[in-house]
């Protein structure tokens, strides 16, 4: 089951903040966010556990909570950088060989 | 470091022709995954191997098929091809933090 992804599309300005949401309908076990540039592959930004953690990656953090099977990734001071399609990815289990589940994506512009 | 390895990174075939995509993984990853991305799409998973067997299967159509050899690397061969099998393909493999995606295979189908 495919987690649902909002806003579709958001416009910033520089330095501005924004959060992204990630739901799903199926009790995870994973919540991975990924951000992608037109024409080029993915890049992981953060993986979060079950457990209701919370993560940071400089002005990027995440976090997961278990049990609404939701995750929400927070831009802080948003910079030109940022601009991209941003995905979270799912998994339903931890065990080897399983799968990521994407979400539908959601466009950031950063603008000057 | 390493990363992930994918060839060729652009490839044009025609309608009904086959195409090898091969997919070289970050050592130590046990496991292997390919995905599609058609244009403003999100990625679909196609198949996955751990350990050189297969381990789950997506929406792979059945004139897909895929295999894990010995040395790790992954090589998902394509026949009949469509125009609709135009898209990005990605492998990527992963450790229990996450995984990582090659530069992708652009799949451009005339």
């Amino acid at each position: 089951q495919q987690p649902v992804q909002s806003p579709q599309a958001v416009i910033l300005r520089e330095g501005e903040d924004a959060v992204i949401n990630c739901s799903s309908s199926k009790a995870l076990y994973s919540v991975h966010w990924y951000r992608q540039k037109h024409g080029e592959a993915p890049v992981f930004l953060m993986i979060l556990l079950k457990g209701g953690e919370q993560k940071g990656h400089e002005k990027i953090s995440a976090s997961f909570n278990e049990k609404k099977q939701q995750s929400s990734l927070y831009l802080t001071a948003s910079q030109l950088s940022y601009s991209g399609t941003y995905f979270c990815g799912t998994e339903i289990s931890n065990n080897q060989g399983g799968k990521l589940i994407f979400g539908q994506g959601t466009e950031l512009s950063v603008k000057p | 470091a390493a990363g992930v390895i994918q060839s060729p990174r652009h490839l044009i075939k025609e309608k009904r022709e086959t195409a090898t995509l091969k997919c070289y993984p970050i050592p130590r990853h046990d496991t292997v995954y390919w995905y599609q991305q058609g244009p403003g799409q999100d990625p679909q998973f196609l198949i996955s191997f751990y350990e050189k067997m297969q381990s789950d299967k997506g929406s792979i159509p059945d004139r897909f098929s895929a295999q894990q050899f010995s040395d790790y690397h992954s090589e998902l061969n394509m026949s009949s091809l469509e125009l609709g099998d135009s898209a990005l393909y990605f492998c990527a493999s992963s450790t229990f933090y996450g995984y990582t995606f090659g530069s992708g295979t652009r799949l451009t189908v005339v």
